[in-house]
Order: structure tokens, then C-alpha cells, then sequence
């Protein structure tokens, strides 16, 4: 079973720089959500999903972007890479938003220099 | 935006021992969860709680949603050393988006055999 999926696992930016974290799920859930992981700050919401075609934005959704033009995918991108956004994404799933479990993925670390 | 306060922010003890940690908020909530993260991984739930004065076990592990609805709290007893890990609170807080999921900034366990 494969769940919540997210690559790459590791990536190294510099500043400047775009590029997409992707997330994909094989369990048909509508919501499906990004975080960012920093020491002492606990999980913070980005964007979420409670269906295709359908985002909006969380806690910290400064310098990210999201669609969702399928229900499997949920690519979180980052449009001009800054040293604040050195955290570890995760990617999160469920059948629907509110009260189901949340599945998350293995997380991706990123770094940018 | 909404805050989930939890405490203690990290714990030493001797396995056997049990432990106790609690989440609190100046909101009221619709639901409690409790994750354990262990390193390189994502969150992975242990029990979830969808009504005040509910009180649901796994294990070894106990967790409540408080009365007031603004708080919750989890307990371990006899713990192992396979407890370690950070333990997170989260919670859907009433009139907010059921797609806001929001985390505490954890409890780090460590447990000395």
C-alpha cells in the first residue's frame, strides 16, 4: 500500500530558485493539506485541498502555491526559493477534511542555501 | 491565528514510569487528536477524541477531550523505551475551516531504560 507519497526526500536549493514538491495519494481521500515542520514550532498548516479544483490557504502560505486538478495529486510549489523555507514538508491526507484520520506522508527536507 | 499550548515541552523519565501531557487552547474545539512522530518520519495518530468528557484508550495510552472543549490531554503508563519519540496535539477548532487542522509544538519524550 503506498499511501501518501511525497518526493523528493531530500533537495537542496538556492535562493532564487522554483521548484515543486510533489505528493500523491492512492486511497481516493478529497483533502489533502501541506506542512512545514521548523525545531520548536510544531507543525504549521501551508495550504489544503477538501477536493480537486478546490485550495485555500493555511497559517503560513506566503511563498507557495498549490493546485489541485486531480484528486490524487497535491504539488506544493515554491516560486522563488528563500533561506526560510529550509523546513521539513510534510503532505497529509484524508477521506474528508474534519473528522477522519489523517494519513501524512514521510516527509521531504528541504535546505536552501 | 488559533494556538494550541502544550506542555511540558519535553520530558526525561525512567521507563516503568508514566507520563502525562496536556493541551490547552483559549478556543473551543471539535476535535482532539493525539501523533507520535519518531525521527525521519511523519506523524502517525494514536488516538483521536470527537466529544467533551470523551475518553478513549490504546493501549497503554489514555486520552481525553476535555469538558470545557479547550483542552485535552494524554497519558502513557508503564512507559517502554519504543515510547520515544515527540507527541503532538491537534485539533478542528469551532468556527474555523474543518480543513484548518492545527498542531501543538509537541512533547519530546525520552525514556532511560
Amino acid at each position: 500500500n503506498a499511501g501518501v507519497t511525497q518526493t523528493p526526500k531530500f533537495q537542496v536549493l538556492k535562493t532564487g530558485q522554483s521548484m515543486t514538491l510533489q505528493c500523491a495519494q492512492d486511497m481516493n481521500h478529497e483533502y489533502m493539506s501541506w506542512y512545514r515542520q521548523d525545531p520548536g514550532m510544531g507543525l504549521r498548516l501551508i495550504h489544503y485541498s477538501v477536493g480537486a479544483g478546490i485550495t485555500d490557504q493555511g497559517e503560513v502560505p506566503n511563498g507557495y502555491n498549490v493546485s489541485r486538478s486531480t484528486t490524487e495529486d497535491f504539488p506544493l510549489r515554491l516560486l522563488s526559493a528563500a533561506p526560510s523555507q529550509t523546513s521539513v514538508y510534510f503532505c497529509a491526507s484524508s477521506y474528508r477534511a474534519g473528522r477522519n484520520t489523517i494519513y501524512f506522508g514521510e516527509g521531504s527536507w528541504l535546505t536552501v542555501v | 491565528g488559533q494556538q494550541l499550548n502544550q506542555s511540558p515541552q519535553s520530558m526525561f523519565i525512567q521507563e516503568g514510569e508514566d507520563v502525562s501531557m496536556n493541551c490547552t487552547s483559549s478556543s473551543i474545539f471539535n476535535t482532539w487528536l493525539w501523533y507520535k512522530q519518531e525521527p525521519g518520519e511523519g506523524p502517525v495518530l494514536l488516538i483521536a477524541l470527537y466529544k467533551a468528557g470523551e475518553l478513549t484508550s490504546n493501549g497503554r495510552l489514555t486520552a481525553q477531550f476535555g469538558i470545557t472543549r479547550k483542552d485535552s490531554f494524554l497519558n502513557i503508563s508503564a512507559s517502554i523505551p519504543s515510547d520515544v519519540g515527540i507527541y503532538f496535539c491537534a485539533g478542528h477548532y469551532y468556527g474555523g475551516s474543518q480543513g484548518n487542522l492545527i498542531f501543538g509544538k509537541g512533547t519530546k519524550l525520552s525514556v532511560k531504560p
